[in-house]
Parts: structure tokens; sequence; C-alpha cells
């Protein structure tokens, strides 16, 4: 079954940094976008940005600029999302979903990886 | 706030059918038809329910169905099941990011 693998949840203090991978199957490093969004408790689902899996390229949501650096890496089929800087309000759920190139919809999405921060 | 307004919550019996909407303005859901519906049960990841407002992905019931007037597109769901019952989100491409993209709040569907 095709599907985007998260890793699993993690609690860090105000300050710190989070990196949340997606393992994602060979055909997302050709004609695909990764996408990150993520979803407060009780807010709506916000986007985070986007990254060429293969070429490495990221675009960013303002909101987000200068805090957080997607990667990918081919060599293991894994991307990662960093977000530094972690205060309470980024306490959600990060979900990573791919886009082919030229499609305006999400065909396949992670779990979510759920990102605590708490003193 | 979601840039997208979907109802909190809707209900319904088996067998009944149930709409979702999700307003949006002219930059986005009124202005493209590139808006999606997912599916999301607890645990699980997101599925793909509709896409482009009225196409449905292989292997997707037919029960599922979408539409779009103005700024509102809206997800039907005709035949209630009780596997339906799961929080239904709405996505639309939005000109004010080339790459970016617009989601609604999500709405809990229950299944009386």
């Amino acid at each position: 079954q095709v599907q985007l693998v998260q890793s699993g949840p993690e609690v860090k203090k105000p300050g710190a940094s989070v990196k949340v991978s997606c393992k994602a199957p060979r055909y997302i490093f050709s004609d695909y976008y990764m996408h990150w969004v993520r979803q407060a408790p009780g807010q709506g689902l916000e986007w985070m940005g986007v990254i060429d899996p293969s070429g490495g390229r990221a675009t960013y949501s303002q909101k987000f600029q200068g805090r957080v650096t997607m990667t990918t890496d081919t060599s293991t089929g894994t991307l990662y999302m960093d977000l530094s800087r972690l205060s309470s309000e980024d306490t959600a759920f990060y979900y990573c979903a791919s886009r082919k190139v030229g499609d305006k919809y999400f065909d396949l999405w992670g779990r979510g990886t759920l990102v605590t921060v708490s003193s | 706030q979601s840039a997208l307004t979907q109802p909190a919550s809707v209900s319904g019996s088996p067998g009944q059918s149930i709409t979702i909407s999700c307003t949006g303005t002219s930059s986005d859901v009124g202005g493209y038809n590139y808006v999606s519906w997912y599916q999301r049960h607890p645990d699980k990841a997101p599925k793909l329910m509709i896409y482009d407002v009225t196409n449905r992905p292989s292997g997707i019931s037919n029960r599922f169905s979408g539409s779009k007037s103005g700024n509102t597109a809206s997800l039907t769901i005709s035949g209630l099941q009780a596997e339906d019952e799961a929080d239904y989100f709405c996505s639309s491409y939005t000109s004010s990011h080339a790459l970016g993209v617009v989601f609604g709040g999500g709405t809990k569907l229950t299944v009386l």
C-alpha cells in the first residue's frame, strides 16, 4: 500500500527545535512536490510550505519564513521539516502531503506527527 | 481562523444524504475549479475524496459528489453509512501564493 510514513510524536520545550520526517515512495521524487501542513488543536489546517523532493528547492509560507527549513534526502527517500524557536502555539499535528506537478490537490498524506511544546 | 469556512459539525442517519459547505472568496474557491475534499478518520492519514470540484479518484464511492456555486463549494454524501463518520475538510488553490493552498477548518460528520 502506497503511503507516506511520518516520524513519531515529539515533546519539546519552548525555544527548542523539532525535526519531523516523512518517508516517501520513490515515485514522489519525480514530478511531485511535497507540502507540509499543520493543524493546531481546535484550529483549521495551515499550509507551511512546499519542497521539490528531487531538487531540494523549497518555498515557505511567510508566517514561517526564517523559522522553518524543509529538506530532502534522496538516498533514503525521506523528507524533513525543521521548525525552530518553538512556542506553545506550535503545538499541533504536522502532516506531509504530496501533490503531482500541475495538479492542485493532494493525492497522498502522512498520518501526521504530534508535536507538543511545553515547559 | 481558517481561510475557508466550513460548518463545525453535521449529522445524518444511515441512508440519508448530507451536504458540507466550504465558503471562500473569488481569490480561491470562486475563482478556480480547484477545490478538493478530504476525509480523515482518527489516527489515519487524510484521504482524497474529491478533486477539481467534481472529480472522484479511482476507488472512491459514487456516493460522494462535489459541486460549486459562486464562492461556495459543497460535498454531498448520499446513502450515509456508519463508516462515513469522520472529519471532512476542503482545500482550494489560491491566487495569493503561487504554490500555496488554503484549507477549511474541517467538519465533523456524525452518523446517528
